[in-house]
């Protein structure tokens, strides 16, 4: 089943903060997120893992809370490069060493100057 | 490191027209392969992955098809294409993460 993440959109002003929800209404193993630019292919960002970890990545961080199923990426100091759109995907079940995601419907990102 | 290709870009054909998207990695031995489907404006969907050679694991009933031929070439197939099969088709390979290549925008008419 497809995780749901929220907002669909927002916009922001470049320096403003933003955060992105996905949550999942089964148990989840790991939570990955990426950002898609128009027209181009999504980006990785990060993969968080069951544990309840926080990952960062410059001023954009995640977290990973398993037991309420859910993960949210933070963008702080927003910059016009982080426009697009942001899909969490999220793996249930870890079968082997194949990652099946099941992705969100994505959050529409704009960041104005 | 590692680099993921797909040809071609850009597609157009008609419907019945048979199919055929080809990707390859390079710099990495028995990756994990995967195709994907994105509808305008919409998510990813999975549609097939593959551990190995000859090893393809189907996720959703439709008239597409993959081989694995080689360790780094995935190809997607279809016999007859539908206005439905319209989409941007993303192969993605993996270790741990999933890292996505460039993608192969098909337009049915």
């Amino acid at each position: 089943q497809q995780p749901v993440q929220s907002p669909q959109a927002v916009i922001l002003r470049e320096g403003e903060d933003a955060v992105i929800n996905c949550s999942s209404s089964k148990a989840l193993y790991s939570v990955h997120w990426y950002r898609q630019k128009h027209g181009e292919a999504p980006v990785f960002l990060m993969i968080l893992l069951k544990g309840g970890e926080q990952k960062g990545h410059e001023k954009i961080s995640a977290s990973f809370n398993e037991k309420k199923q859910q993960s949210s990426l933070y963008l702080t100091a927003s910059q016009l490069s982080y426009s697009g759109t942001y899909f969490c995907g999220t793996e249930t079940v870890p079968r082997g060493s194949a990652r099946q995601l099941t992705f969100g419907s994505g959050t529409q990102l704009t960041v104005l100057p | 490191s590692q680099t993921i290709h797909q040809w071609p870009a850009t597609l157009v054909q008609p419907v019945g027209s048979p199919l055929s998207l080809e990707c390859t990695v390079e710099g990495t031995s028995n990756p994990n392969l995967y195709w994907y489907r994105q509808a305008a404006g919409r998510g990813l969907q999975l549609l097939f992955y593959s551990v190995g050679i000859g090893q393809i694991s189907s996720e959703v009933p439709q008239n597409l098809s993959a081989s694995r031929p080689q360790d780094r070439q995935f190809i997607l197939s279809s016999k007859k294409l539908l206005l439905s099969d319209s989409g941007f088709y993303l192969c993605a390979w993996s270790v741990h993460e999933q890292y996505f290549g460039p993608g192969t925008r098909l337009t049915v008419t």
